[in-house]
């Protein structure tokens, strides 16, 4: 079946505008996570959904950054005020939502500020 | 805390040589431990795994064994060929857990013909 899929794969923006990135995880799948790649911080964790309950924010880098999930299933990650160091490489990844499952990522959104 | 710290890179094989990439782990509970791997200009595969101490995950001749004692989780590989050239990303999920993973810094392997 479909993988994970983001879009856009690339976005370039300048410094203060707001940017949306999208995520649509595998189907079925209740978990969501959204992860930051860097070349300084390495593979950070900054968001996690589960099904209906309240996401897990506490990866969260600073309050520019948001996220929301629809329905289950599409979800969007949004960065206001846009600064140069949030560009990244943004992954998203989906699991069937058991304990210790494997998580299957997506191709990522590769964001540059400039 | 949770953390995983694994070897540093680069690492440059010659063909057919033996890798070892080190990892170690520091986490609540029993964690499950994974081996992601990026190629070149593509996306984060899940390797292998293992959710339980003793247990090995192996996948494409690649090997690792969670080691509680020891608190590791060292992938590797008898004869590794240029096509493992790439990115090598040890990671867990603490124990109970169905959040996120922590990821080491990952290591860049390159195999020379």
């Amino acid at each position: 079946g479909a993988g994970v899929s983001q879009s856009p794969s690339n976005k370039v923006t300048e410094k203060g505008k707001d940017v949306e990135l999208r995520c649509d995880p595998i189907s079925g799948h209740t978990a969501l996570y959204w992860y930051r790649q860097s070349l300084g911080q390495g593979l950070e964790f900054l968001i996690y959904f589960q099904g209906n309950s309240a996401p897990d924010k506490s990866g969260l880098p600073s309050d520019r950054f948001s996220a929301e999930r629809t329905g289950g299933s599409v979800s969007t990650l949004t960065i206001q005020r846009t600064q140069q160091e949030d560009s990244a490489v943004y992954l998203c990844a989906s699991s069937p939502g058991s304990v210790g499952e494997t998580q299957y990522f997506g191709p990522g959104t590769r964001l540059l500020v400039l | 805390g949770n953390s995983v710290t694994q070897m540093e890179g680069p690492v440059t094989l010659s063909e057919e040589a033996f890798l070892t990439i080190n990892c170690t782990y520091t986490a609540t509970g029993y964690p499950s431990l994974f081996w992601y791997v990026q190629y070149p200009g593509e996306g984060l595969q899940l390797l292998l795994k293992a959710t339980k101490a003793d247990d090995k995950g192996s996948n494409k001749g690649f090997e690792a064994t969670y080691r509680k004692e020891t608190t590791s989780f060292h992938l590797e590989k008898g004869s590794v060929q240029v096509s493992d050239s790439a990115v090598y990303f040890c990671a867990l999920i603490p124990g109970g857990s169905q959040g996120n993973l922590i990821f080491g810094k990952g290591t860049k392997l390159s195999v020379k013909p």
